[in-house]
């Protein structure tokens, strides 16, 4: 089993939908947790770190559930630069804060 | 702030050669730096964990002497691929982190904008 599991998509989606990711982590010890975007032939970018009381910046919300080791993104009003790869990473503190990366889920947002 | 570069950005080479990717923090210390790897398709996957003055810590299924790192200063950390074969045809991704108590923050990695190598 993948330490990060992610839907790969793709996710094609109109303008000013509404999408949502979901991640699964295995490692129960796991302690910092984070949404990167990453666009084609480029490097990651981070979007947003996952609080577990949740955070919201602009359209775009993350949610952590620490008992069922799940990560979900959010994004509201989808825009067409939003089209990109969605990592979800996971950051062991106690392996010498080290990030796993999940394989990445795929939005392609269509006029 | 917080800036990483990566150079070359992308390099062709003959099946043989090493090719040498080198990785700085522009505006930062950087005491751990970090070398990724990306197939086509698929994800990063974090090849070796380079502290300044000491051994890379390599994970494991990556060859250390196929695969030098040396991170010799606290802005610049680089990789070897010595004897490249096509198989090692990849995106190539570096990532720097700060010092404890210093900025930026500690828990974040800021990554390089990556290397393409193409070996023929």
């Amino acid at each position: 089993r993948k330490e990060v599991e992610q839907d790969p998509g793709p996710f094609n989606v109109p303008e000013g939908a509404t999408v949502a990711f979901n991640c699964t982590y295995s490692n129960s010890a796991s302690q910092s947790f984070f949404w990167y975007r990453q666009d084609c032939r480029k490097e990651p970018k981070l979007l947003m770190s996952v609080y577990s009381s949740g955070n919201e910046d602009g359209r775009f919300t993350a949610q952590l559930n620490r008992a069922s080791q799940y990560i979900s993104l959010l994004i509201r009003d989808s825009k067409l630069s939003d089209s990109a790869t969605y990592l979800c990473v996971v950051n062991n503190n106690n392996a010498g804060n080290m990030l796993t990366f999940g394989g990445g889920t795929r939005l392609m947002v269509k006029p | 702030g917080a800036v990483v570069s990566q150079h070359p950005s992308w390099v062709i080479c003959k099946s043989g050669t090493s090719v040498k990717i080198e990785c700085r923090s522009l505006d930062f210390q950087a005491t751990t730096m970090f070398w990724y790897r990306q197939f086509p398709k698929q994800s990063l996957m974090l090849m070796a964990t380079s502290n300044e003055g000491s051994k890379a810590t390599y994970e494991q299924g990556v060859e250390k002497d196929k695969f030098l790192i040396n991170h010799a200063s606290l802005t610049l950390s680089t990789l070897t691929v010595t004897s490249a074969h096509p198989e090692d045809s990849s995106f190539y991704i570096c990532s720097a982190r700060s010092q404890p108590g210093l900025l930026p923050s500690y828990n974040e990695q800021f990554f390089g904008p990556g290397t393409r190598l193409t070996v023929l």
